[in-house]
């Protein structure tokens, strides 16, 4: 049972265009975390919500918590946007999605 | 300010011996969590420690222990290892427990032969 499921697992996008991740989770949470994750192992942390809307430049972030999914979007992609995202929501503890491999083309 | 730090960035180790992992993290954060990242398994959470106490416990078997000092620094204990213990361990620390961003260290990859 994944507690948290991400789609899809791989995704191939040219650079420029539009792309989204999508999340659902089964568990009652108080946050919801977007990762980046570069080759070498690295995580950066990209949006923590709870509700609504975030942006940070060419990223958007929602959540709907009745429906309990989240999506990521990268608006304008490029190709040091290739990463793996990964998904993870704070219950009574962490839970992780197993992450989109996203691949930009130039 | 410096970022989350982890020592040692790789390590080989035999089965059956113990690791023993540190993570420094942002001064002023108080909240350190543990991970566990592999191939099958994707990312796990291990344990989290604020103000030197376990908060919350990942379902991982009691050869995995922590400990959290005074000055917030984490060290994590792996003993009796296995070769499935190989994997990328992370941590990260976050002002608060909770619902608070997490800031990632760079990471341990312990090798079990």
């Amino acid at each position: 049972k994944n507690e948290v499921e991400q789609s899809p697992q791989n995704l191939t996008a040219q650079e420029g265009e539009f792309i989204t991740i999508n999340c659902s989770y089964s568990v009652g949470i108080s946050a919801l975390h977007w990762l980046q994750q570069h080759p070498g192992g690295g995580i950066v942390s990209l949006f923590m919500l709870s509700s609504g809307k975030k942006k940070h430049g060419r990223l958007i972030a929602t959540i709907n918590i009745q429906e309990k999914h989240s999506s990521l979007h990268i608006t304008a992609s490029h190709p040091r946007d290739s990463a793996v995202y990964i998904c993870a929501v704070t219950g009574n503890q962490f839970y992780f999605g197993t992450g989109t491999s996203l691949t930009v083309i130039p | 300010k410096a970022g989350v730090t982890q020592t040692p960035r790789y390590l080989i180790k035999t089965r059956g011996q113990q690791v023993t992992l540190s993570c420094s993290p942002i001064s002023g954060h108080r909240s350190v969590s543990w991970y566990q990242q592999t191939p099958g398994q994707g990312l796990q959470f291990l344990f989290e420690y604020f103000s030197e106490t376990q908060r919350n416990k990942g379902n991982f078997p009691g050869r995995f222990s922590g400990r959290q000092f005074s000055n917030s620094r984490s060290e994590m204990n792996v003993s009796t290892l296995e070769l499935g213990d190989s994997a990328l361990y992370l941590c990260a620390s976050s002002a608060e427990s909770g619902s608070y961003e997490q800031y990632f260290g760079p990471g341990t990859r312990l090798t079990v032969t």
